[in-house]
């Protein structure tokens, strides 16, 4: 079944370390998106890829990096510059780029600084 | 600027019983409009959609119907149940690169 995976699900971040979110998809989908979640409130934008080699800053870009050398890979690096990382964080991808016909996601990773 | 908002959870009811949760919007142009459900320690999951004025999106029982004279989109379910249970986001699509996503109301179903 074709879909998107995301791993570690969970993922523990020691002070000033730098750690890679995997995801990828068998969904051929162009456009591939990172979302950030915290309790209480809807998902934010971190960054998003229309297709390879080709990526751009959502809206909370700062502490974060991504890269796009395959178009099934879409990780994303959380930063030693992001100071408040601990949250759920989501990948997505669309058949066309904004996804006017819906997002599919992953099942997430909860990152936690320790 | 464009925005979703949505009415604030947690909202509790019984097995059966009926399910409203409002979502109202502001946007220029003419939006597409989606709701998502994201059950526990899980990622987000289309429930439905409509993309003009007067659809009526529906799965699983649920239904939400596009009314641009009220700006709104909410969610219905005739008679809910336990499995129901999760956090539900109302979504707007403008164009571009940005779906915007409401705070997400939590509905608990007791049985």
């Amino acid at each position: 079944d074709g879909g998107i995976t995301q791993s570690p699900k969970y993922l523990f971040r020691k002070e000033g370390q730098n750690v890679t979110l995997s995801c990828e998809q068998n969904l051929n989908h162009d456009a591939m998106y990172w979302y950030r979640q915290d309790p209480g409130q809807g998902l934010r934008l971190i960054y998003y890829s229309q297709i390879v080699n080709d990526f751009q800053k959502g809206d909370i870009a700062e502490g974060y990096s991504v890269s796009r050398e395959k178009k099934e890979s879409f990780p994303l690096t959380v930063t030693s510059a992001q100071k408040n990382p601990t949250a759920f964080y989501l990948c997505a991808s669309s058949i066309d780029g904004g996804a006017p016909r819906g997002y599919t996601f992953g099942s997430g990773t909860r990152l936690t600084v320790v | 600027g464009n925005s979703v908002t949505q009415m604030e959870g947690p909202v509790t009811l019984s097995e059966e019983a009926f399910l409203t949760i409002n979502c109202t919007y502001t946007a220029t142009g003419y939006p597409s409009l989606f709701w998502y459900v994201q059950y526990p320690g899980e990622g987000l999951q289309l429930l439905l959609k409509a993309t003009k004025a007067d659809d009526k999106g529906s799965n699983k029982g649920f239904e939400a119907t596009y009314r641009k004279e009220t700006t709104s989109f909410h969610l219905e379910k005739g008679s809910v149940q336990v499995s129901d249970s999760a956090v539900y986001f109302c979504a707007l699509y403008t164009g571009g690169f940005k779906t915007i996503f409401g705070a997400g109301t939590r509905l608990f179903v007791k049985a």
